[in-house]
């Protein structure tokens, strides 16, 4: 268990619909990352967030969007569900804002969209 | 923006050494990292390199470059469990906020 929890473990839903992702970060750990990683790719990044605040943003589309509350805990909220939109969605935290040195990832989430 | 290169796929016998290399072409550069990713599994930390030179950690280590924009990680010993992706991630800060921007990982395949 690396101490960053999210859920659910595995999510099918059809296209156009609207789904949200929770993470909690490892004890401690300010800094919430999502990450998208498609089939036998590599690791996007979609935002960031330090205690409760929006650091930086990736390539994320319009349709996604997400928050931190007080307590840490991230939300990720995909809606208009495409297809394409198929993934494993990681959730990363680490203790700094700037989160080079090392991050802690959860178990990701695997969303199917049929 | 950065862009990060590394091999797809790589393949070697157990007990041999295996080297994967990673260039960069970043702006604003803190540090490399390195992941390891086993199939279906949550990337896990390996190394990190803000300065130039080897660091080792066990069977593993990475070597950095900043002149070259290029680094490494090198897998000593090989085992079957270390089949597995391994990506390398590099630091940037920026006005707009900081984060690690991955490359597109490199599949190690340890035959017996």
């Amino acid at each position: 268990d690396s101490g960053v929890t999210q859920t659910p473990k595995h999510l099918i839903t059809a296209t156009g619909q609207r789904v949200t992702l929770r993470c909690s970060p490892r004890s401690g750990d300010l800094s919430v990352y999502w990450y998208q990683q498609s089939l036998d790719q590599g690791l996007q990044f979609l935002i960031q967030y330090y205690n409760g605040e929006e650091r930086a943003k990736g390539n994320i589309l319009e349709r996604f969007s997400a928050q931190q509350f007080p307590d840490l805990h991230s939300e990720l909220n995909l809606s208009s569900l495409e297809l394409g939109d198929s993934a494993l969605y990681f959730c990363a935290s680490s203790s700094a804002g700037t989160g080079g040195y090392g991050y802690t990832f959860g178990s990701g989430t695997r969303l199917t969209v049929v | 923006g950065q862009s990060l290169e590394q091999p797809s796929e790589v393949t070697a016998v157990e007990g041999a050494i295996v080297q994967i290399n990673c260039t960069y072409q970043t702006s604003g550069f803190y540090g490399l990292s390195w992941y390891q990713q086993h199939d279906g599994g949550a990337p896990t930390f390996l190394s990190y390199n803000a300065l130039d030179g080897l660091e080792e950690t066990g069977r593993f280590s990475s070597f950095l470059s900043r002149s070259d924009s290029y680094g490494y990680l090198l897998l000593q010993e090989l085992q079957m469990k270390d089949s597995a992706s391994y990506f390398c991630a590099v630091r940037v800060d920026s006005n707009a906020g900081n984060m690690l921007t991955f490359g597109g990982g490199t599949r190690l395949m340890v035959k017996p």
